[in-house]
């Protein structure tokens, strides 16, 4: 597609519920990230993924969370047994390439909202 | 470690007025340094980067920063604001342009009054 999108835009959840994002990267972009943004903080890195290497997941806050990606696809953050501390808008990004210096597009995010 | 500092998370300007947005940073190592902008319901866009070589960097919309090694800053200008500026800016530092190791700031809301 033209640019990373994401969906839901906006998601209202239950404590201790599960959530699925998605995000779709640009197509032949072969790394992706994901990134969370709790109110009044900055972005804090989550995971990243880089062709069929194995993600580095050395961002995520917990085990209850985890991500998946199909091939250089569509990839899924998961969140399990949801607290209100994951209240935050999730960010996807992808690049041309992975490595340094390599421009990150970013989707508008997901606003998550664990009530 | 890295850090990111931006001055003021609300600045407002009058239509066609000087645009000054703060950055301060600490880096252990050259940084690189970024800003972003995300208008209203879209995704975060890559105004200007500075990696190495020339300090003044000139991005898109007319926006530029300079980075100031003495001062530790990388301030944002625009000469002229325009209504179409108003949006969320933020300000990024990473060791070589590593996007996983970002350091983020809080961000920026700029406003641009008629």
């Amino acid at each position: 597609g033209a640019g990373v999108s994401q969906s839901p835009s906006n998601k209202v959840t239950e404590k201790g519920k599960d959530v699925e994002l998605r995000c779709d990267p640009i197509s032949g972009h072969t790394a992706l990230y994901w990134y969370r943004q709790r109110l009044g903080q900055g972005l804090e890195f989550l995971i990243y993924f880089q062709g069929n290497s194995a993600p580095d997941k050395s961002g995520l806050p917990s085990d209850r969370f985890s991500a998946e990606r199909t091939g250089e696809s569509v990839s899924t953050l998961t969140i399990q047994r949801t607290q209100q501390e994951d209240s935050a808008v999730y960010l996807c990004a992808s690049s041309l390439r992975g490595g340094r210096n390599t421009e990150a597009f970013f989707g508008q995010g997901t606003r998550l909202t664990v009530v | 470690a890295q850090s990111v500092t931006q001055l003021g998370s609300h600045v407002s300007v009058s239509e066609g007025a000087l645009v000054l947005l703060r950055c301060n940073y600490s880096s252990s190592v050259p940084p690189y340094l970024f800003w972003y902008v995300q208008y209203p319901n879209q995704g975060l866009q890559l105004l200007l980067k500075y990696t190495t070589g020339a300090t003044l960097v000139k991005g898109i919309n007319g926006f530029e920063a300079e980075f100031k090694k003495s001062e530790t800053s990388f301030h944002l200008t625009k000469p002229s604001a325009h209504m179409s500026d108003a949006a969320e800016y933020f300000c990024a530092v990473s060791n070589a342009g590593n996007n996983r190791k970002m350091i983020w700031g809080l961000g920026t809301s700029l406003a641009v009054n008629p």
